[in-house]
């Protein structure tokens, strides 16, 4: 069974330009969410999807970070116009969906580089 | 506000040693996990164990959550152990909050 994927691993990209990060979950968790850790800090949620909901976005730092995950499926993260401080890693992850108060492990992706120059 | 504290933040060790790193949290909580952030970044799940203990090779876990505290044993380590360890915790809402990890060097 696939783990979690992202693409792309790394991009570097200018101050203003925009970039989109792409997440697979593993097939069948209906629970993604991202997270990212900037330069120096700890890794921090950033919003959760159940299916093409969004759950919880109390994570996004600015309206220029726009999550979505059409159908269910994979999620995007557009970040425009990007800023220096934006740069970081970030993180998705998926785990299944939660049943009577029950709380699954989650599984994390490797990661997207970002850097803002 | 809601807290999880690693300790200690760096621990430097000779190949064969065992360690045990740390981690508290500040309220009670629905999930805790334990992660290796290996040299390329990524994020390996070790343990989900919100309470009790969990072995898996040299490497167990032990969490009292009526204390608000989780422990991850090494043993005989190996220089593939080194990186950034991560306690992430679930307060009861779905996402996980991260402690500031413990670095953890091998030298051979």
């Amino acid at each position: 069974e696939a783990g979690v994927t992202q693409f792309p691993s790394h991009s570097v990209i200018e101050k203003g330009q925009t970039v989109t990060l792409r997440c697979d979950p593993i097939s069948g968790h209906d629970n993604l969410y991202w997270y990212r850790r900037v330069m120096g800090k700890e890794i921090k949620f950033l919003l959760h999807f159940v299916k093409e909901s969004k759950q919880d976005e109390s994570g996004m730092p600015n309206n220029r970070f726009l999550a979505e995950r059409t159908g269910g499926t994979y999620s995007t993260l557009k970040v425009q116009p990007a800023e220096l401080e934006d740069s970081g890693v970030y993180f998705c992850a998926s785990s299944q969906d939660q049943f009577a108060g029950l709380h699954y492990e989650q599984y994390f992706g490797p990661g997207t580089r970002l850097t803002v120059t | 506000g809601i807290q999880v504290e690693q300790s200690p933040p760096d621990l430097i060790l000779q190949e064969g040693a065992n360690s045990t790193l740390r981690c508290n949290f500040s309220d009670s909580v629905n999930n805790l996990q334990w992660f290796h952030q290996n040299p390329w970044g990524q994020l390996i799940n070790l343990f989900y164990i919100p309470s009790g203990t969990k072995q898996n090779g040299r490497l167990s876990a032990t969490t009292v959550a009526t204390e608000r505290y989780s422990l991850l044993y090494i043993s005989s380590s190996q220089t593939t152990d080194s990186g950034v360890y991560f306690c992430a915790v679930n307060f009861g809402n779905e996402k996980l909050t991260f402690g500031t990890g413990t670095r953890l060097t091998i030298i051979p």
